[in-house]
C-alpha cells in the first residue's frame, strides 16, 4: 500500500517548456487534489478533483491544466512554464476526513 | 475566504519543554480542523483532526484544543523531544471540503 504517490521528485525547466505532473493513489478515494507551497505562505490548491471525471478550479489555477485520468491518477500540467511556478507541488487524495499527500515535486523554473 | 494565520513563523525550544503552537481562521463556520507536520523535504502527515462539533482531540503527547466561536485552535506537544523538530502547519476545512492552510510554524528542540 504505497499511500499517494508522484512522479518526478525534481524538475528544471526553462521559460516556456511544458509538463506534466503524475499522481496516482491506491486508497480507493474519490476526491484528489494538487497544491503548490511557496516559502512563507501556507499550501494553495490549484485544482481538484471531487470524482472520477469532474474537475474544479482552486485558488491559483492560471497556469494549470488537470487530468482525472482514471480514479487512482489525476495529473497537472503545465503548457508554457513561468519562472512564477518555481514551487514544489503535492498532490493529496481525501479518505474520510483527512487528507493524505504525497512527497512532493520540486520545480524550478528558469 | 477563510484565512489562517499561525504566530509564530518559528519556535525554538529546549528538549522537555512544553510546545505550544496558535493556528487562527476568520471564518468560524468550518466542516473540521487539522494539525498536519511536515519535515523538512517531505509531504505532510496528519497529526489530529478535530471535528467542529468537537473541543480537542489528544494522540500521545499531542492534544488539540478547538474553538470556534473565537476562530483559535491551539496545538500542545508535551514534554518535547529533538525529534519533535519539523514544521506544523493547520488547515480549517470548509463545508464545501476545500482546506486553507496556515503557513506553518517551524519547530526546533533542542538537546
Amino acid at each position: 500500500n504505497a499511500g499517494v504517490t508522484q512522479t518526478p521528485k525534481f524538475q528544471v525547466l526553462k521559460t516556456g517548456q511544458s509538463m506534466t505532473l503524475q499522481c496516482a493513489q491506491d486508497m480507493n478515494h474519490n476526491s484528489m487534489y494538487w497544491y503548490r507551497q511557496d516559502p512563507g505562505m501556507g499550501l494553495r490548491l490549484i485544482y481538484y478533483s471531487a470524482s472520477e471525471g469532474t474537475t474544479d478550479k482552486g485558488e491559483v489555477p492560471n497556469g494549470y491544466n488537470v487530468s482525472r485520468l482514471n480514479k487512482r491518477e489525476f495529473s497537472l500540467r503545465l503548457e508554457s512554464a513561468a519562472p512564477s511556478q518555481t514551487s514544489v507541488y503535492f498532490c493529496a487524495s481525501n479518505g474520510g476526513h483527512t487528507q493524505y499527500f504525497g512527497p512532493g515535486t520540486r520545480l524550478t523554473v528558469l | 475566504k477563510q484565512e489562517v494565520t499561525q504566530i509564530p513563523a518559528a519556535l525554538s525550544v529546549p528538549e522537555g519543554e512544553n510546545l505550544v503552537l496558535n493556528c487562527s481562521f476568520t471564518d468560524s463556520a468550518i466542516y473540521n480542523l487539522q494539525w498536519f507536520r511536515q519535515d523538512p523535504g517531505k509531504g505532510l502527515t496528519s497529526l489530529l483532526l478535530i471535528q467542529s462539533s468537537q473541543r480537542e482531540q489528544t494522540s500521545g503527547r499531542l492534544n488539540a484544543s478547538l474553538d470556534k466561536s473565537s476562530g483559535r485552535s491551539t496545538l500542545y506537544i508535551a514534554a518535547s523531544q529533538p525529534g519533535d523538530s519539523a514544521t506544523y502547519l493547520c488547515a480549517a476545512k470548509s463545508n464545501d471540503y476545500k482546506l486553507s492552510f496556515g503557513a506553518g510554524t517551524t519547530v526546533t528542540v533542542r538537546a
